[in-house]
């Protein structure tokens, strides 16, 4: 069974301050992607990384691929109010599959 | 544009009611389509997932079962639930398992 684990499980902060979020796994995949949930509603897509040792830049969001593609990492510098939220990561194309396997979760809580 | 729709939003059943969430996509062809579990604050358990119709692979046995009878409808069912079945679950539809997938707006399933 493929297994995405993310710490830390929960995570309150205050404005301004920086904080990384982890995505482990055993398991090599060919991209991982990263969401944001809020209360009530679906996941929305963030980034997707698809290479090795890829770094992504989504305004103050950077987003980590692993070298060996089975881990990955988010940092948000100088969080905000707005970027209260659960973020998920989800690992696509984990052998001959069709399935979206997405990790355990960090709820974040920025205080203003 | 695409479109996914999820019903009904909330529900409220007796245990050993059966069971019927539908999810129907608008504005693509031959999509994969997935449901999902989600406990409070946590990631996404995936239930079942399906590339075409009538082929479903299940991936945790439970009380629940899934069918795709149209291309762009998938529908979870039980015919008995537990109160362990009780969750919020979302439908999502992707082009593929490592592109953006797109959720509905979640059923939050109680049962009583």
């Amino acid at each position: 069974t493929q297994l995405l684990e993310q710490s830390p499980q929960f995570l309150s902060i205050q404005e301004g301050e920086n904080l990384t979020v982890y995505c482990n796994s055993s398991s090599v995949f060919s991209s991982l992607q990263w969401y944001r949930q809020e209360p009530g509603e679906g996941p929305v897509l963030l980034v997707t990384v698809v290479t090795g040792g890829e770094v992504k830049k989504l305004k103050r969001l950077t987003f980590q691929f692993g070298d060996a593609r089975k881990d990955s990492s988010l940092h948000i510098t100088a969080a905000q109010p707005g970027d209260t939220g659960l973020y998920l990561c989800a690992g696509a194309g984990g052998g001959a599959t069709n399935k979206l396997i997405f990790g355990t979760g960090t709820l974040l809580a920025v205080q203003p | 544009s695409q479109t996914i729709h999820q019903w009904p939003a909330t529900l409220v059943q007796p245990v050993g009611s059966p069971l019927s969430l539908e999810c129907t996509v608008e504005g693509t062809s031959n999509p994969n389509l997935y449901w999902y579990r989600q406990a409070a604050g946590r990631g996404l358990q995936l239930l079942f997932y399906s590339v075409g119709i009538g082929q479903i692979s299940s991936e945790v046995p439970q009380n629940l079962s899934a069918s795709r009878p149209q291309d762009r409808q998938f529908i979870l069912s039980s015919k008995k639930l537990l109160l362990s079945d009780s969750g919020f679950y979302l439908c999502a539809w992707s082009v593929a398992e490592d592109t953006e997938a797109f959720f509905g707006q979640g059923t939050r399933l109680t049962v009583v």
